[in-house]
């Protein structure tokens, strides 16, 4: 089946521009997760989505960044005003339940995010 | 606050002999991990994942052992091919409504 999808794949924007990054997770995946991967860095965590529960928003840097999903379906990532440091790959990821038991995140290829 | 760290940032093999990849966790509450594989311009990839009421897990051609008593997590793969090289992470979870907290990465490079 389908995998998480990801879009743009790539995207270049000027300083103090907004960017809107998609993310489609794999179908019946109830929880929905978003990560900034810096060049030659590990995963950072941004923000997680289970259901219709209130969205962990713990990992984003700054009130710059947010996120919405609707239901268990599309989400999307908006960065205000970016800035140079705003440059990285941000990657989605999905897994069927979140809770106490024991799960799988699904990753999608990325967006890479350039800001001159 | 928790941390998941790796020994090595970089392992360089020979094509056909065995790699170990390390990783310390310091969060004694975890009691979940995962390896994942990361090549270029990819998302990571699921490897394997393990329980922290086991402290040895094997699948094809890769094993991951837990140490829990120094906090210690290993994959090992045998007979590594060209295709094996990556970044690998591990990743942890603890119980309750808590994301993976992903390590630093490992970059594996296989001398062929």
């Amino acid at each position: 089946g389908a995998g998480v999808s990801q879009s743009p794949s790539n995207k270049v924007t000027e300083k103090g521009k907004d960017v809107e990054l998609r993310c489609d997770p794999i179908s019946g995946h109830t929880a929905l997760y978003w990560y900034r991967q810096r060049l030659g860095q590990g995963l950072e965590f941004l923000i997680y989505f289970q259901g219709n529960s209130a969205p962990d928003k713990s990992g984003l840097p700054s009130d710059r960044f947010s996120a919405e999903r609707t239901g268990e379906s599309v989400s999307t990532l908006t960065i205000q005003r970016t800035q140079q440091e705003d440059s990285a790959v941000y990657l989605c990821a999905s897994s069927r339940r979140f809770s106490t038991a024991y799960y799988e995140q699904y990753f999608g290829p990325g967006t890479r995010l350039t800001v001159t | 606050g928790e941390s998941v760290g790796l020994h090595l940032p970089t392992l360089s093999v020979q094509e056909g002999d065995n790699s170990i990849i390390n990783c310390a966790y310091s969060n004694s509450a975890s009691d979940y991990f995962i390896w994942y594989k990361q090549e270029s311009g990819k998302g990571p990839q699921f490897i394997i994942d393990i329980r922290s009421n086991m402290d040895k897990r094997q699948g094809q051609r890769v094993t991951v052992l837990l140490n829990k008593t120094v906090k210690h997590l290993s994959l090992q793969i045998a007979a590594t091919q060209p295709g094996d090289s990556a970044v690998y992470f591990c990743a942890e979870k603890n119980s309750g409504n808590t994301p993976l907290v992903f390590g630093k990465g490992t970059r594996l490079s296989v001398i062929a």
